[in-house]
């Protein structure tokens, strides 16, 4: 299958820091991904569908101003969680539209905010 | 999209067939079917996705019932690392083609 990925694996910071989390397809275009939140033992919870070229449309409750999403490439979406605070310690994991059927996951980023 | 409800979770003795159930009732006709697992702290991993026929690829079968309410992820011979979250989503087959998880099921295959 088709091969997303995302950096990094690990990442810890500090409260009040920013932190960016890339997401990239390597064999295949993307013009649609997406960015999921999972907090332990729970499922994964949509965030944001990011289009290339357009503002990302947000889940509702999902902050845009402290989950930014940049889609620059047909490769490449950017999520940034600004100011981060502990509450936003969690699993996030985005996914690339490969066909109209098929959609392909990265293997996530753990993120600790102390 | 359509709201899935499966068991939070199924035991399976390795070797066996696990079939995992999945109530989508309020499916539309335009909506499809998807599994993904998820093994611990990893990217979910697709399964097998349908309409209205049954699937079958080398990882899996899903049946469709035909008024198509609900369906079943058939491992034909589990293994041990098959151990893993079993997702059911349902789908629109257009627009933004955005998934809803919900809540799985966690197989447990046992030796």
């Amino acid at each position: 299958g088709a091969v997303v990925s995302q950096h990094p694996s690990r990442v810890i910071c500090k409260s009040g820091t920013s932190v960016k989390i890339e997401c990239r397809s390597l064999d295949f275009q993307a013009t649609t991904m997406f960015w999921y939140r999972q907090f332990p033992k729970q499922s994964l919870m949509l965030m944001a569908t990011s289009n290339e070229g357009s503002k990302a449309t947000y889940e509702q409750g999902v902050e845009k101003d402290k989950f930014l999403i940049n889609h620059a490439s047909l490769t490449l979406s950017t999520l940034t969680v600004t100011s981060a605070h502990p509450e936003d310690s969690s699993f996030y994991i985005c996914s690339a539209r490969f066909t109209s059927y098929e959609q392909y996951f990265g293997p996530g980023t753990r993120l600790t905010v102390t | 999209d359509a709201k899935t409800t499966q068991p939070p979770s199924m035991d399976c003795a390795e070797g066996r067939a696990a079939n995992l159930p999945c109530n989508h009732s309020t499916i539309s006709g335009n909506e499809y079917v998807y599994w993904y697992r998820q093994i611990h702290s990893q990217g979910p991993q697709y399964i097998i996705h349908g309409l209205k026929n049954n699937e079958t690829n080398e990882m899996a079968s899903l049946i469709i019932t035909e008024d198509r309410k609900s369906s079943t992820l058939i491992l034909p011979h589990a293994t041990l690392r098959d151990t893993a979250v079993y997702y059911c989503i349902v789908r629109v087959a257009t627009g933004t083609y955005k998934y809803i998880f919900g809540t799985g099921t966690r197989l447990k295959v046992l030796a």
